[in-house]
Order: C-alpha cells, then sequence, then structure tokens
C-alpha cells in the first residue's frame, strides 16, 4: 500500500459526460500528479500541482482540468468525454517538486460507452 | 520526437540470473532525472531507481541498478539475482529541465522463468 487513495476504482460512463476522479496524497506530500495510461498512448503525464498550485503541464487535453485543494487532495475532472479517454488514471504524489520518487494511486479506470 | 525508447517489448529471465532491461532517451538539456518503475499484473506503478543527469555514479537500490552512459543517452536497469515476483512491466522515464513534464517508454514486459 503505497498510501496514495483513488476513488472511484471503476468508472463507467457515457460519450459526452463528464466525470470527477479524486485522489488523496501520502500524508506529508506536497505534490500530486496525474497519469492516463492506456493501451495505444501508453502512460502519460498530464498535469503536477504542487501546494496548491499547477507547476508542470503535460499532455493534458483542454476538456480536462484539475485542481488541488488546501487540505492537499486532487481531482481530475474530465468532461465532454470521448471513447478514446477510456483509460487507468492514476495519481501519484512526492514530498518535493522534483518528484524523484513518487508513490502511485492504484488507480481509477474509466471506461467510456 | 520521443523521448524514451525502450526496445525490448518482452524479456525472459532464469530465475537467479541478472538481466538488463535497454532505455535510451533523447533530450538537449543538461539537467535531467531518469527513473525505473515496475508495473505488476495487479496494475500499480512501483518506483525502482532515480538517477539525476550530474550524479557522477550510477544508482543503486538493492538488487536494481542503473547502468547511466551519458554520452551515449543510455539508462539500461539491471536486475540482480532475478526472482519471480520481478515478472513485470518495466517502464523508463525521464523529467526534463526544471522539474517540467515527465516521459514515459513503452516498456518492457519482463517474465522470469523458474
Amino acid at each position: 500500500d503505497s498510501g496514495v487513495t483513488q476513488t472511484p476504482k471503476h468508472l463507467i460512463t457515457a460519450t459526452g459526460q463528464r466525470v470527477t476522479l479524486r485522489c488523496s496524497p501520502r500524508s506529508g506530500d506536497l505534490s500530486v500528479y496525474w497519469y492516463q495510461q492506456s493501451l495505444d498512448q501508453g502512460l502519460q503525464f498530464l498535469i503536477q500541482y504542487y501546494n496548491g498550485e499547477e507547476r508542470a503541464k503535460g499532455n493534458i487535453l483542454e476538456r480536462f482540468s484539475a485542481q488541488q485543494f488546501p487540505d492537499l487532495h486532487s481531482e481530475l475532472n474530465l468532461s465532454s468525454l470521448e471513447l478514446g479517454d477510456s483509460a487507468l488514471y492514476f495519481c501519484a504524489s512526492s514530498v518535493g517538486l522534483a518528484g524523484f520518487e513518487q508513490f502511485f494511486g492504484p488507480g481509477t479506470r474509466l471506461t467510456v460507452l | 520526437a520521443q523521448k524514451i525508447t525502450q526496445t525490448q517489448p518482452g524479456m525472459f529471465v532464469q530465475e537467479k540470473e541478472a538481466v538488463t532491461l535497454d532505455c535510451t532517451y533523447d533530450t538537449s538539456d543538461p539537467s535531467y532525472g531518469l527513473f525505473w518503475y515496475k508495473q505488476p499484473s495487479s496494475g500499480e506503478m512501483i518506483f525502482l531507481i532515480y538517477q539525476g543527469s550530474y550524479d557522477q555514479q550510477n544508482a543503486t537500490e538493492g538488487r536494481y541498478s542503473l547502468n547511466f552512459q551519458k554520452a551515449r543517452k543510455s539508462a539500461n536497469l539491471v536486475i540482480s539475482a532475478s526472482q519471480l515476483g520481478d515478472s513485470a512491466m518495466y517502464f523508463c522515464a525521464m523529467r526534463d529541465t526544471n522539474f517540467n513534464k515527465f516521459y514515459f517508454g513503452s516498456g518492457t514486459k519482463l517474465n522470469v522463468k523458474p
């Protein structure tokens, strides 16, 4: 158990819908990262927050947004969902900004029908 | 341009033998970090080892070592004394300067045979 929690574990929804994925980092970790893992795209870095502020941005679509709250938990919002958004979404956390050692959550499996 | 290349989609190794998983990277930044992660069939991602571009010595963590050859832009993972529990997908990753984006390779599936 990495200490990072993600909810829900599984999510099934329809195209055009909006969903929110939630992540609670390990106690004491200030950085939260979001990743998308799909069969065709592999593992893609989406975004990083550090102590409430966005610090790095990867291949995150405009339909996706994220935020980190004062209690350091983070949410990833996915809207206007398409079939291709079906993937495993990981959240990870680390103590510092550099992310030398990240602890991953178990992931949320999103299926868009 | 592909930043991280893992050329071995799958590999087999005999239990108790050493195995090297290849990784090459592409960057013009002088400062970067290289990582290896393990993903067992259960799906979780497990951090294994980190190497900074300015580190003089190769990183080691228990049975894992990173063979860092800066001029060749390679960061191969060496697993010594393979165990059945090492069977998993292994991903090489890089973070570029200023702690910007992360880039992941396509992974290598390692199977350890008894």
